[in-house]
């Protein structure tokens, strides 16, 4: 099955600076690749997403990067705000399920 | 619009109890899901329902069972609960199996004792 593995764990940033998050898949069939932010306490809630025949999209402050060929896909925030403060999870997925990565818990120091 | 509405919210159980955590959905998704959530784990796989009338294992399934009851509805059930079955539960449901966005339940905490 499918495996995705999260980097780093933890990261801490300045208020303002960029933070980037990056995420591994091991099925190249895997053509769909959401992240999600979960906030203490909260569901995860889906912040944007990207599929295998885009290499890169951006929502405002937020940005995915897609690299098929090396299995990795990237979320980089910009202009970080301490809002931006909460888990991010990356997942891939083929046809039926969607698979987790471990979680990036990103602290948006004032 | 209800989205994933769970229950219950929290539950403490004694070793060797069973419950049911009920999910339902009001967004006409086909897929539905149960994962598991345990610290710098991320969330796991329990079991899937790709469809109505059929459900699989996921990534972590011993000790639950499932139950597809209809399109909205999917039930996770511990028979026997165990200690490391404590855990916060997420439900959750999509169009299609993995082709889009997953809309998450606001989950149940379960502390069995």
């Amino acid at each position: 099955g499918e495996n995705v593995e999260q980097h780093p764990s933890t990261l801490s940033v300045q208020e303002g600076d960029s933070a980037v998050i990056k995420c591994t898949y091991s099925d190249s069939a895997s053509n769909y690749f959401p992240w999600y932010k979960q906030e203490l306490g909260k569901r995860p809630q889906l912040i944007i997403d990207i599929r295998s025949n885009v290499g890169e999209k951006k929502d405002q402050r937020i940005a995915v990067t897609l690299n098929k060929t090396a299995k990795h896909f990237s979320l980089h925030i910009t202009e970080t705000q301490p809002e931006d403060s909460a888990v991010y999870f990356c997942a891939a997925s083929s046809e039926r399920q969607l698979t987790f990565g471990s979680g990036t818990q990103l602290t948006v120091l004032p | 619009n209800a989205g994933v509405t769970q229950t219950p919210k929290f539950q403490v159980l004694k070793t060797g109890q069973s419950m049911t955590l009920q999910c339902a959905q009001d967004m006409n998704h086909n897929s539905m899901y149960w994962y598991r959530q345990d610290p710098g784990m991320g969330l796991r796989l329990i079991y899937y329902s790709a469809s109505e009338g059929t459900t699989d294992k996921g990534e972590v399934p011993n000790g639950y069972n499932v139950s597809r009851l209809n399109k909205r509805e999917f039930s996770l059930r511990l028979e026997s609960a165990a200690p490391s079955q404590t855990s916060v539960y997420f439900c959750a449901s999509a169009v299609t199996g993995g082709g889009g966005g997953y809309t998450f339940g606001s989950g149940t905490r379960l502390t069995v004792v």
